[in-house]
């Protein structure tokens, strides 16, 4: 059972430039989310879906944009890149919310470097 | 903002202490979740407590929470140097679908 997985792990971007994210899970979980970390922080939530075809914007949506054509697949796209984008980037996947176990999954991170 | 807060940020104990992190939330919640991220890695879940639950065991862990305080804490007893890691607190907030990440305490466990 693959789990969470994201694809690329590391990536250097010049300013300006786009790229996507891609998130897979394998759980059949509804619920997908996009964050960022930064040096000694936390996650903050970017983008959510709840459910195949459905986004939602979190704390930080700025400068991103996602889609869930398919359950099992969040994109995360990023137009025109910037430094300030610079960040690890992780995929979740849950259950619904009030079901008995909604612990996250997540993948192992994209490392993202926009110089 | 962020929902929960750990304290303290950082903490640094010898190997067979006990090692105790806290976390205050904001807004009402369905439950609370403690997740562990070893350097440069994925968060991994290691227990969850529901809003109708007041203490929680797994193994060497216990958690408590209090929701007329919004505050939880992390109990990790016996350290070991394995246990080197950060730990953050989730909540599931009643109001939405969001799952919100505090901003960590930073755990070192010397041997």
């Amino acid at each position: 059972n693959a789990g969470v997985t994201q694809t690329p792990k590391f990536r250097v971007l010049k300013t300006g430039q786009s790229m996507t994210l891609l998130c897979a899970q394998d759980m059949n979980h509804e619920y997908m989310y996009w964050y960022r970390q930064d040096p000694g922080m936390g996650l903050r939530l970017i983008h959510y879906s709840v459910g195949e075809g459905t986004t939602a914007k979190g704390e930080v949506p700025d400068g991103y944009n996602v889609s869930r054509l398919k359950k099992q697949n969040f994109l995360l796209g990023l137009e025109s890149a910037a430094p300030s984008q610079t960040s690890v980037y992780f995929c979740a996947s849950t259950i619904p919310p009030g079901d008995m176990n909604t612990e996250a999954f997540f993948g192992q991170g994209t490392r993202l470097t926009v110089v | 903002s962020q929902q929960g807060e750990e304290d303290p940020q950082a903490l640094s104990i010898q190997e067979g202490e006990n090692a105790t992190m806290n976390c205050s939330y904001k807004t009402s919640i369905n439950n609370l979740q403690w997740y562990r991220q070893n350097s440069g890695r994925g968060l991994v879940h290691l227990i969850l407590i529901r809003s109708n639950e007041r203490e929680k065991h797994s193994g060497r862990l216990r958690v408590t929470l209090d929701t007329s305080k919004k505050s939880s804490s992390l109990l990790i007893t016996a350290s070991r140097a394995a246990d080197t890691a950060s730990y953050f607190c989730a909540t599931e907030e009643t109001s939405g679908s969001r799952l919100t990440f505090g901003e960590g305490t930073q755990l070192t466990v010397n041997p």
